[in-house]
């Protein structure tokens, strides 16, 4: 099994691009989330899906937008790239319920110019 | 909105040495789950704590949650370099049932040979 696994590895944008990022799960979980990380700030949920068709609001999800066609994916949008949203964006998975471990994917490195 | 204060935020040491991490808040979690994570990879879980005043021990890592459900601490024995990495303390709020955590800032640990 690939875990979880996120496309691009790494992506240089320039202010106002646009950009689509992948996360796929192979180990059919219901729920999914999009986390970024800055220095000093841990792990900030972006958006969230507790099931495929299905999605919610974290708690930074401003500039950024989320789809859930297929229970193996969660895509992450970013409609008009700016500098702050420069950061290195976690992809992870678990069954659900309260305290179950999410399993992360290994990151896509962001800069936006 | 609930909040997890990690200390400290960095702590560089010389092998065989011991150190504690801590995971404070005023609110209360249902479980407390530990993660480590190494450069350039997503975060691995660790420990889960679930019950208030649990200890769990994983080799030289000590894990307790508190009486009060509302801090963690991390405490290693004889530190070795391959220790060295980021610790995340993330809280699953009580009220929440859709398997969202609330991570602390992060210790970055540095074991010296």
């Amino acid at each position: 099994n690939a875990g979880v696994t996120q496309t691009p590895k790494f992506r240089v944008l320039k202010t106002g691009q646009s950009m689509t990022l992948l996360c796929a799960q192979d180990m059919n979980h219901e729920y999914m989330y999009w986390y970024r990380q800055d220095p000093g700030m841990g792990l900030r949920l972006i958006h969230y899906s507790v099931g495929e068709g299905t999605t919610a609001k974290g708690e930074v999800p401003d500039g950024y937008n989320v789809s859930r066609l297929k229970k193996q994916n969660f895509l992450l949008g970013l409609e008009s790239a700016a500098p702050s949203q420069t950061s290195v964006y976690f992809c992870a998975s678990s069954y659900g319920q309260r305290g179950e471990t999410q399993y992360f994917g290994p990151g896509t490195r962001l800069l936006v110019l | 909105t609930q909040l997890l204060e990690q200390s400290p935020q960095f702590l560089s040491i010389q092998e065989g040495e011991n150190l504690t991490v801590y995971c404070n808040s005023s609110s209360v979690f249902s479980s407390l789950q530990w993660y480590r994570q190494e450069p350039g990879e997503g975060p691995v879980l660790l420990v889960t704590v679930v019950t208030g005043g649990e200890v769990k021990k994983l080799k030289r890592l000590t894990f307790q949650f508190g009486d009060a459900r509302k801090d963690s601490s991390l405490h290693i024995t004889a530190a070795q370099p391959g220790d060295t990495g980021l610790y995340l303390c993330a809280g699953a709020p009580g009220s929440s049932n859709t398997g969202k955590l609330i991570f602390g800032q992060g210790t970055t640990l540095q074991v010296k040979p």
